[in-house]
């Protein structure tokens, strides 16, 4: 069956710009999850929804990140006013539930110039 | 702050060693640790979710251990394979995964 996917794969940007990074989970699965790759770190937690509503936001490094999943499907990561700093890779993962094991999709490469 | 913990950073061995890595992790309320395969430009894969202390478990040529008491997880690669280079991750469980670093393996042919 179809796996967790990610758009857009790369994403180049400068400094000041608006991103929308989109994640489709596996079909059926409640639990989505977005984690951060910085380099030469594992990836870190930033946002968890359960359904429609975000159960954990703690994650969120500050008010320009934000994400959405109106449908309880498909996850939009928003990031306003980018900084070098964000330019990472960004995971999704879904699962069947909480705690049950995520599936990762292959990540959208952020660089912000 | 929950810290995890994987050595060695890297490793290099050749096609046909066998190899093993660490995780360690917060000992106290323990739910579940995973392990993950990442290779480059792939989607990061799950290899295990392990939950009780002394679980053992193998896919293929692939085993972990889990000490949940002591705080720890080994990973064990049985005759290495070319195919086996990637970023082994383990993630602690506590409500979302809190990733180590990773090992990085590269098996030479």
């Amino acid at each position: 069956g179809a796996g967790v996917s990610q758009t857009p794969s790369n994403k180049v940007t400068e400094k000041g710009k608006y991103v929308e990074l989109r994640c489709d989970p596996i079909s059926g699965h409640t639990a989505l999850y977005w984690y951060r790759q910085s380099l030469g770190q594992g990836p870190e937690f930033l946002i968890y929804f359960q359904g429609t509503g975000a159960a954990d936001d703690s994650g969120l490094p500050n008010d320009r990140f934000f994400a959405v999943r109106p449908e309880g499907s498909v996850s939009t990561l928003k990031i306003q006013r980018t900084e070098r700093g964000d330019s990472a890779v960004y995971l999704c993962a879904s699962s069947r539930s909480f705690q049950e094991t995520q599936y990762f999709g292959p990540g959208t490469r952020l660089l912000v110039l | 702050i929950l810290n995890v913990e994987q050595s060695p950073q890297s490793l290099h061995v050749q096609e046909g060693d066998s190899t093993n890595f660490t995780c360690s992790f917060p000992s106290s309320n323990f739910y579940a640790l995973h392990w993950y395969r990442w290779e480059t430009a792939k989607s990061p894969e799950a290899l295990f979710v392990m939950t009780l202390n002394g679980d053992e478990k193998k896919k293929g040529r692939i085993s972990a251990t889990l000490n949940t008491k002591e705080g720890y997880s080994y990973l064990y690669i049985k005759g290495s394979q070319p195919e086996d280079s990637a970023t082994y991750l383990c993630a602690f469980f506590r409500g979302n995964l809190i990733f180590g670093k990773g090992t990085k393996l590269s098996v030479k042919p």
